[in-house]
């Protein structure tokens, strides 16, 4: 079993509306939760890094971490054809070593 | 943009050639990781470098070496190239050694092998 399982998708959703992103993971001692966007061809993107078990919002993206349950989730609103890309999720318990997941294809579709 | 640069952009070798990625970090990154990432999978970390030193490692096998200098550049060695070493290879850079510090991505090197 991987310790970071994520959905590989394709998610196809038509522009505005809303796009739900999740992973779970098996290792308990994961403090750091991101969440990266890659383009093809291109190296991952920052998109959000929360600490702690609770929302993180910015601008249209929120971030949300449920350590009991070992969940976590991106949600993009108001979804524009410029968010089609792969999104990964990355955590990790010590210095320097990302566990991602496979990633996610989002297809937003005009 | 990261700041983060890798050459060369895209590499084409044969099973049991050797093969040097190079990897530009930003300016006061001391610390820089090479990840591998295969065909629809994540990125799976190779190595960690910090202040010129190995500091850290995933599981890949020794063919798999690396070099950082006092410039901020950074090399990943792959000897005895295998079908399955066909990928994109990152690097990313991160300014402190610190838990959970974010780390910063570079385009990334193709590497084909046949």
């Amino acid at each position: 079993q991987k310790e970071v399982e994520q959905d590989p998708g394709p998610l196809s959703v038509p522009e505005g509306a809303i796009v739900s992103l999740n992973c779970t993971y098996s290792n308990s001692a994961f403090q750091y939760f991101m969440w990266y966007r890659q383009y093809s061809r291109k190296g991952p993107e920052l998109l959000m890094y929360t600490y702690s078990s609770g929302n993180k919002e910015d601008g249209r993206f929120t971030a949300q971490v449920d350590k009991s349950s070992k969940y976590i989730s991106l949600f993009i609103r108001d979804s524009q054809p410029s968010d089609s890309a792969t999104y990964l999720c990355a955590m990790t318990d010590s210095w320097g070593k990302l566990q991602f997941g496979a990633g996610t294809q989002v297809v937003v579709t005009p | 943009e990261t700041g983060v640069t890798q050459s060369p952009t895209h590499l084409i070798k044969t099973r049991g050639q050797q093969v040097t990625l190079r990897c530009s970090s930003q300016s006061g990154h001391n610390t820089v990781s090479w990840y591998q990432q295969a065909l629809g999978q994540g990125p799976q970390f190779i190595f960690q470098y910090y202040r010129e030193e190995e500091n850290g490692r995933g599981n890949f096998p020794p063919r798999f070496s690396g070099l950082q200098f006092p410039n901020y550049s950074s090399e990943l060695n792959v000897n005895a190239l295998e079908l399955d070493d066909s990928a994109l290879y990152l690097c990313a850079s991160s300014p402190y050694r610190e838990v959970g510090d974010t780390q910063y991505f570079g385009p990334g090197t193709r590497l084909t092998v046949l």
